[in-house]
This record gives structure tokens, C-alpha cells and sequence, in this order.
């Protein structure tokens, strides 16, 4: 069975861009998150979805979103693009068969740089 | 706050030898699931290990065991017969349960020496 994929793996933006990643999960998973990692912040988590459905979501501002498809594919926004945003952006999907604590698989990430 | 912190930054350990990472955890809720990632230099985070909070067996997988003690909110990992792909950060982990949302800890980086 196939990972979870992320797509692009690298990007560089400048500030102020607006920038949109996707990830696709293992085939048959639901529910996806998305987490920020920096050195010096570590992982941060930005925001999960469950059936098109935002369920959970960290503290970012607003101009980080989200959203789910149908297939469970799930893209993330970050608009207004600031030098700070620059992270490795990591995607992770789970069944969440049980209402939850289901074990979450990661992708590559995508490693965003703003100039 | 739902904190989880590693107190060893970084640890080195001869192949074939066994190292310890230390994880300490903060949460006042009782069901809880704990994790072990390790993520190498090419950054794919992989699950290491899990432990459920109620299970009171400590978890196993291969070489990898944890010492879980609920009470003492410790959860450490233990690498015996190290080999030289070990070598990646390492990163504590807990979700409630019923939530997807994983907080971790600031990660140990294991070097192994030949």
C-alpha cells in the first residue's frame, strides 16, 4: 500500500505569495493533519480534517487553512507569506476507525522557503 | 499545558550497544496513547513505536522496548544492539484519545559510532 504522499517537496516563495500544498493519505485512511516543524519551534500541529470536516485546530493565525476532498486528499493554504513561515511541512494520515489515538503516517513534508 | 519534554538533546552510542532516550510527559487526562518517532536525515517521520496508556504491558517491537510508568509520566525508549541506521532524531509523542492532534517533545538526535 502506498504512503502518504506530499506534493511539491520543495518551495520558495517571497513574502507576501500565497502558497498551497496537498498531500494525499493511504488509501483507505480518513483523517489527515498537518504540522508545522521548525528548529526552533519543533513540531507544531496546524489542523486536522475528517470527512471534509475541520475537527481540531492549533494555534496559527488565519491566514494558514485548509481543507479535505472527498477522496480524504487534503490540501493546506498559507497566504501572506511571511519569512517566519519558512518550515518543513509535515502531512500524516490515520483510519480513525476508533473515534481516535489511531496511529498517524507521515509523508516527506514539504519544505517551504520564504525569501 | 499538555507539554512533553526530552531532556537529552542529543546521545551517542557504539553500534551494537544498547542507549536509553529519555521522555517526559504533562497531561491531566487519563486516556492517553504514547509514541516513538525517529526521523532521519531524509525527514520521513516513522513510527517507532506505541504504547496505550492503559495497558500496564510495556510495549515491544524488535529491537525497540519502552519503560512506561503512568504515574511518574515517563515513557522512555530503549535501542538494543544499536545499528548504524538508528542514527535520526527521535521523537517522543502523546494524543488523547479521541483527538488526532499529537503533541511532541523537542526531539533527542542519536548518533550511532562504528
Amino acid at each position: 500500500k502506498a504512503g502518504v504522499t506530499q506534493t511539491p517537496r520543495y518551495l520558495i516563495k517571497t513574502r507576501g505569495q500565497q502558497v498551497t500544498l496537498s498531500c494525499s493519505p493511504i488509501s483507505g485512511h480518513r483523517s489527515v493533519s498537518w504540522y508545522q516543524q521548525t528548529p526552533g519551534q519543533g513540531l507544531q500541529f496546524l489542523f486536522e480534517y475528517f470527512s471534509e470536516t475541520q475537527r481540531n485546530k492549533g494555534n496559527f493565525p488565519g491566514r494558514f487553512s485548509g481543507r479535505q476532498f472527498s477522496n480524504s486528499r487534503s490540501e493546506m493554504n498559507v497566504s501572506t507569506l511571511e519569512l517566519g513561515d519558512s518550515a518543513l511541512y509535515l502531512c500524516a494520515s490515520s483510519l480513525d476507525f476508533s473515534g481516535g489515538a489511531d496511529t498517524q503516517y507521515f509523508g516527506p513534508g514539504t519544505r517551504l522557503t520564504v525569501l | 499545558a499538555q507539554t512533553v519534554t526530552q531532556s537529552q538533546p542529543e546521545m551517542s552510542v557504539q553500534e551494537a550497544e544498547t542507549v536509553t532516550l529519555s521522555c517526559t510527559y504533562d497531561t491531566s487526562e487519563s486516556d492517553y496513547y504514547l509514541f516513538w518517532y525517529k526521523q532521519p536525515p531524509s525527514r520521513q517521520m516513522i513510527l517507532v513505536i506505541r504504547q496505550e496508556a492503559y495497558k500496564q504491558q510495556n510495549a515491544t517491537e524488535n529491537r525497540f522496548s519502552v519503560n512506561f510508568q503512568k504515574a511518574a509520566k515517563s515513557f522512555s525508549l530503549k535501542i538494543s544492539d544499536s545499528q548504524l541506521g538508528d542514527a535520526a532524531m527521535y521523537f517522543c509523542a502523546y494524543v488523547l484519545t479521541g483527538s488526532e492532534k499529537l503533541v511532541f517533545g523537542k526531539g533527542t538526535k542519536l548518533t550511532v559510532n562504528p
